[in-house]
């Protein structure tokens, strides 16, 4: 079955902080994507990874960066959390190309930056 | 650019009771159009999909058809149950997914 898991379900970082989130998968997908869920704005893309060590900027991009040296693990690192990035995060794989571009995503990771 | 736009909830409806939730979309190209379904606590899940005008997608109950002309892809259940409730995304695909903003079910016995 596949498999998307994220290191943390709940995280309490303080402000200034630097946080990494983890994300693994089991399916051998080439893209890995990272989300951010807010209440009213849905999912916002923040980066996502067509190879290893390979990165792209998706729509909100300031504040974050990312890591992928390995195939199955895409990290999201907040170099310096803020309260505005208080949040839910969903991690999310799929293979790169070839028929229909189907998204697996892990359970999240509810951020709180006080 | 890509976007898509769903109805806003929440939505409450009582057991049994038909489900419609509209989602239109704007796109170039001939997009893929996805339904995923987030219940409380959890990640994202697909629900259906549907890859190219008039297809339609369909589990659990739930379907969708792909309206070139209407560019909508409407989720509709006719008789939905209390474990339907949770929020609901509908989808388009570029090279990541365009999501719309979610519609909230709350359904009650």
């Amino acid at each position: 079955d596949v498999k998307v898991t994220q290191s943390s379900r709940y995280l309490v970082k303080r402000t200034g902080e630097k946080v990494f989130l983890e994300c693994v998968q089991d399916m051998d997908h080439e893209n890995m994507f990272w989300y951010r869920q807010d209440p009213g704005l849905g999912l916002r893309l923040i980066y996502f990874s067509y190879d290893v060590k390979m990165k792209e900027k998706g729509d909100i991009p300031e504040g974050y960066s990312v890591s992928r040296e390995k195939k199955e693990r895409f990290s999201l690192i907040l170099e310096s959390a803020s309260t505005n990035q208080t949040s839910m995060y969903l991690c999310a794989s799929s293979l790169l190309t070839g028929g229909l571009p189907e998204q697996y995503f892990g359970p999240g990771t509810r951020l709180t930056v006080t | 650019g890509n976007s898509v736009t769903q109805m806003e909830g929440p939505v409450t409806l009582s057991e049994e009771a038909f489900l419609t939730i509209n989602c239109t979309y704007t796109a170039t190209g001939y997009p893929s159009l996805f339904w995923y379904v987030q219940y409380p606590g959890e990640g994202l899940q697909l629900l259906l999909k549907a890859t190219k005008a008039d297809d339609k997608g369909s589990n659990k109950g739930f379907e969708a058809t792909y309206r070139k002309e209407t560019t909508s892809f409407h989720l509709e259940k006719g008789s939905v149950q209390v474990s339907d409730s949770a929020v609901y995304f509908c989808a388009l695909s570029g090279y990541a997914l365009n999501f719309g903003k979610g519609t909230s079910l709350l359904v009650t016995p």
